[in-house]
């Protein structure tokens, strides 16, 4: 059974940062490329960022180009997300989420429970 | 950048047809797929390429696509079927490829 649980999430201030992480199991990790995507409280789904399969190509949302990083380890069957320089507008549940097969256009077929990240003072 | 909009809300009586349309510049050339999402919960795929469903969604849930318009249609809607629904594509010309639609509440009444 495919199996992502996010991790990391919690309340920072503004200007901090915090690493989010994903732990997958049930799949070839190594072989799907990864993304995070985010919810807004009360607001749509919003892609972030995602990672080739083995963490050599990897795009940012303009919204957080700069500040944020994602990378994988796939011996450990884990993907993150490094936030940096949170700003109140990146309040939001955060999942990572699974692609169905390796092509660009691919949808997402397994989700996270997603980590709750509030940057607040 | 790619924008992609649906209606803020569908409602409509247990057993009727639901029709949830996603709005976008030639969207017809693109693949599009839809979210389903209940309160507290990850989103599940429910259709993907247009018209094709993951297995375990049920027949009820088709899609199509043509032109400006892709619409995912819910027949014989049941109370189970009340959730936000969303719609997305990958624009490969975009630096932001990946868009989700401004999302669809469905009220069963």
């Amino acid at each position: 059974e495919v199996q992502l649980v996010e991790s990391g999430g919690g309340l920072v201030q503004p200007g901090g940062s915090l690493r989010l992480s994903c732990a997958a199991s049930g799949f070839t990790f190594s072989s799907y490329w990864m993304h995070w995507v985010r919810q807004a409280p009360g607001k749509g789904l919003v892609w972030v960022s995602r990672i080739n399969s083995d963490g050599s190509s990897t795009s940012y949302a303009d919204s957080v180009k700069g500040r944020f990083t994602i990378s994988r380890d796939n011996a450990k069957n884990t993907l993150y997300l490094q936030m940096n320089s949170l700003r109140a507008e990146d309040t939001a549940v955060y999942y990572c989420a699974r692609p169905i097969d390796y092509y660009d256009s691919s949808p997402f077929d397994y989700w996270g429970q997603g980590t709750l990240v509030t940057v607040s003072s | 950048s790619y924008v992609l909009t649906q209606p803020p809300s569908v409602s409509v009586a247990p057993g009727q047809t639901a029709r949830i349309t996603c709005g976008g510049n030639n969207i017809g050339s693109k693949s599009v797929h839809w979210y389903q999402q209940k309160p507290g919960q990850a989103p599940v795929l429910v259709v993907y390429d247009d018209s094709d469903r993951p297995s375990g969604i049920p027949e009820r849930f088709s899609g199509s696509n043509s032109g400006n318009t892709a619409t995912l249609t819910i027949s014989r809607v049941e109370a189970g079927d009340e959730a936000d629904y969303y719609c997305q594509v990958w624009d490969s010309s975009s630096d932001h490829p990946y868009v989700f639609g401004t999302g669809t509440k469905v009220t069963v009444l």
